[in-house]
């Protein structure tokens, strides 16, 4: 099955850096890659998503590339803010459209703290 | 529209009791899952059904059973607890042909 391995585990940053979160996953068939925020003691909730036939996409200051060819993918933070703290999940999936679902492997998580 | 709900929020069990956790989703999801979350762990799948009547294992299945009652409700039975499944359970639902999958608040869950 799916195996996703995310990096770091703790990242800690200054209000205004730029933060950086990567994720490897195993199976070349996945084409689908979501990231979820979890903040303290609350559900997972989707921030950024791609598919595998683009590379990058941006949504304001979150930004997530896709290497299809080393079965990676990375979020990126622009303009940290104290708000931007919390566990980043990364998530790999074989979407085939129409009436499939998701099946989601997620990575390990990665503690993001914004200090300000 | 409530997304998706879960009932109890918090339970304390004693070894060898059972219960079951409740989730039930008012957006005419099809597909519905239910997680564990542990510390340094992630999200990891214990069942899942794709669609009303079907049901299947996911990562860590042992010590589950489920059941999809109606398109709305997925319920996750313990029936026996014991203290390696003290952990936070998440159901998520997702719609027909959409990847986004909504999370429920979670159940905290303590095996003593």
């Amino acid at each position: 099955g799916e195996n996703v391995e995310q990096h770091p585990s703790t990242l800690s940053v200054q209000e205004g850096d730029s933060a950086v979160i990567k994720c490897t996953y195993s199976d070349s068939a996945s084409n689908y890659f979501p990231w979820y925020k979890q903040e303290l003691g609350k559900r997972p909730q989707l921030i950024i998503d791609i598919r595998s036939n683009v590379g990058e996409k941006k949504d304001q200051r979150i930004a997530v590339t896709l290497n299809k060819t080393a079965k990676h993918f990375s979020l990126h933070i622009t303009e940290t803010q104290p708000e931007d703290s919390a566990v980043y999940f990364c998530a790999a999936s074989i979407y085939a459209g129409g009436t499939s679902y998701g099946k989601l492997t997620f990575g390990q998580g990665t503690i993001l703290t914004v200090h300000p | 529209n409530a997304g998706v709900t879960q009932t109890p929020k918090f339970q304390v069990l004693k070894t060898g009791q059972s219960m079951t956790l409740q989730c039930a989703q008012d957006m005419n999801h099809n597909s519905m899952y239910w997680y564990r979350q542990d510390p340094g762990m992630g999200l990891r799948l214990i069942y899942y059904s794709a669609s009303e009547g079907t049901t299947d294992k996911g990562e860590v299945p042992n010590g589950y059973n489920v059941s999809r009652l109606n398109k709305r409700e997925f319920s996750l039975r313990l029936e026996s607890a014991a203290p390696s499944q003290t952990s936070v359970y998440f159901c998520a639902s997702s719609g027909q042909g959409v990847k986004t999958q909504y999370f429920g608040p979670g159940t905290r869950l303590l095996v003593l």
